[in-house]
């Protein structure tokens, strides 16, 4: 299948510094990337949606300007948590599909910890 | 969007066949239903997927009823290994404005 690399897998940052996670999708076309943030024993929160070129759509409660999502090409998108708190710690996973592919893939996520 | 229900926690034991049923009662017609398997600290990874009718591969199978509102995963002689937790997504993540939703997942256990 299809590979998503997601980097880095854990990072711990200092509260109020900001931090860029990437997500590349190795060998197809990512049209469309989803950003999800999963709490421990909790399913996974889809945070925002992007497609390649256009601003991202962010889902209801999450805020746009503290979690900047930027899919700049077909391969590569960005989530920069803005302003890191504590409370931001969470396991952020990423998913690419490709137009036209019913199957989505998904990085190995990032372990966030914000100290 | 169609949300989906699946038992929160299931136990088996190793050699044993499971399986998993999921509702889906507002399922759209171009949506597909796709399960995943998710380890503790690891991204979900693709079990099985389908549209209709039944779907096997060298993991699982899928069985999806006429009507589409529920599907189940079938897991052969599960293993140890096998334990994680099991989610059922419905959608058309392939069309740009579609989602992939998640919903709370069944926490599967193979006990020796």
């Amino acid at each position: 299948g299809a590979v998503v690399s997601q980097h880095p897998s854990r990072v711990i940052c200092k509260s109020g510094t900001s931090v860029k996670i990437e997500c590349r999708s190795l060998d197809f076309q990512a049209t469309t990337m989803f950003w999800y943030r999963q709490f421990p024993k909790q399913s996974l929160m889809l945070m925002a949606t992007s497609n390649e070129g256009s601003k991202a759509t962010y889902e209801q409660g999450v805020e746009k300007d503290k979690f900047l999502i930027n899919h700049a090409s077909l391969t590569l998108s960005t989530l920069t948590v803005t302003s890191a708190h504590p409370e931001d710690s969470s396991f952020y996973i990423c998913s690419a599909t490709e137009q036209g592919n019913t199957e989505a893939f998904f990085g190995q996520g990032t372990r966030l910890t914000v100290v | 969007l169609a949300k989906t229900t699946q038992p929160i926690s299931m136990d088996s034991y190793e050699g044993q066949e499971v399986n998993i049923t999921c509702s889906h009662n507002n399922i759209a017609t171009n949506d597909y239903i796709t399960w995943y398997q998710q380890f503790p600290s690891q991204g979900p990874r693709f079990i099985i997927q389908g549209y209709k009718t039944k779907v096997t591969n060298e993991v699982a199978s899928l069985f999806i009823p006429a009507d589409r509102k529920s599907s189940t995963l079938s897991l052969p002689r599960v293993s140890l290994s096998d334990t994680a937790v099991y989610y059922c997504l419905v959608g058309a993540s392939y069309n740009q404005g579609g989602k992939l939703i998640f919903g709370q997942g069944t926490e599967l256990s193979v006990k020796p």
